[in-house]
């Protein structure tokens, strides 16, 4: 069965500090990888997605994530979060089917 | 303007009080899905829909039922709600794997049902 681990339930980080947020997958096949992002009472929004081709990935307001098929390992990257970032960031993994399965989040406070 | 809507935002009801919540989207969207989000726990999925009157058990789907008698309309459905249904709710609609080059598309979220249940 598929299952979706994130490692660091709560990360506190400065403005400008360089985020680097684990996401491990278990499943056997081929994987379309997602990250999402929660800010504080609203609804979630794609920050950026895989589903083939060059492992490194570019979403929306400066974020990447890396696929690693060896490790199954899909991290999101920022180089230097803002304040803005604060919010929850879930990974969602989707395999040769169509349920779509989260981990259980991470919570990002930056500090101003 | 593409969304997806839920009502109601929020609902107090009591154990055994049959509750429906409806959800709505607007973007021509065959695939929809319900989700709940606690504490912890991140985001499961109760049911899917593949289209109409094509429907799936996501990872929680007891105590829940669904149905999708029209492509936009995906209400979720408490017969009996209990206390362990007291949750955060979204349903989310996105392009299906068959639409989308065998890929899961970009789901849209709607903007969450809190639901407690005393």
């Amino acid at each position: 069965a598929q299952s979706v681990s994130q490692h660091n339930h709560h990360v506190i980080l400065s403005e400008a500090a360089s985020l680097e947020l684990g996401c491990n997958y278990s499943y056997g096949g081929t994987v379309n990888l997602f990250w999402y992002v929660q800010y504080p009472g609203q609804h979630l929004q794609l920050l950026l997605k895989y589903f083939s081709g060059d492992p490194l990935v570019k979403g929306i307001k400066g974020f990447e994530a890396e696929f690693i098929k060896s490790k199954f390992s899909f991290n999101l990257r920022k180089p230097s979060v803002q304040w803005s970032d604060t919010a929850e960031y879930f990974c969602a993994v989707n395999g040769n089917n169509n349920d779509m399965r989260f981990g259980a989040g991470t919570r990002l406070t930056v500090k101003p | 303007e593409a969304q997806v809507t839920q009502n109601p935002r929020y609902l107090i009801t009591v154990t055994g009080k049959k509750l429906t919540v409806t959800c709505s989207q607007n973007m021509n969207h065959e695939y929809m899905s319900w989700y709940r989000q606690d504490p912890g726990l991140g985001l499961r999925q109760i049911y899917y829909s593949m289209n109409v009157e094509v429907t799936d058990k996501g990872d929680v789907p007891e105590g829940y039922k669904v149905s999708r008698k029209e492509k936009r309309n995906f209400p979720l459905i408490l017969e009996s709600p209990s206390p362990n249904q007291t949750s955060l709710y979204f349903c989310a609609s996105s392009l299906p794997t068959s639409l989308a080059g065998g890929h899961l598309h970009e789901q849209y979220f709607g903007p969450g049902t809190r639901l407690t249940v005393t």
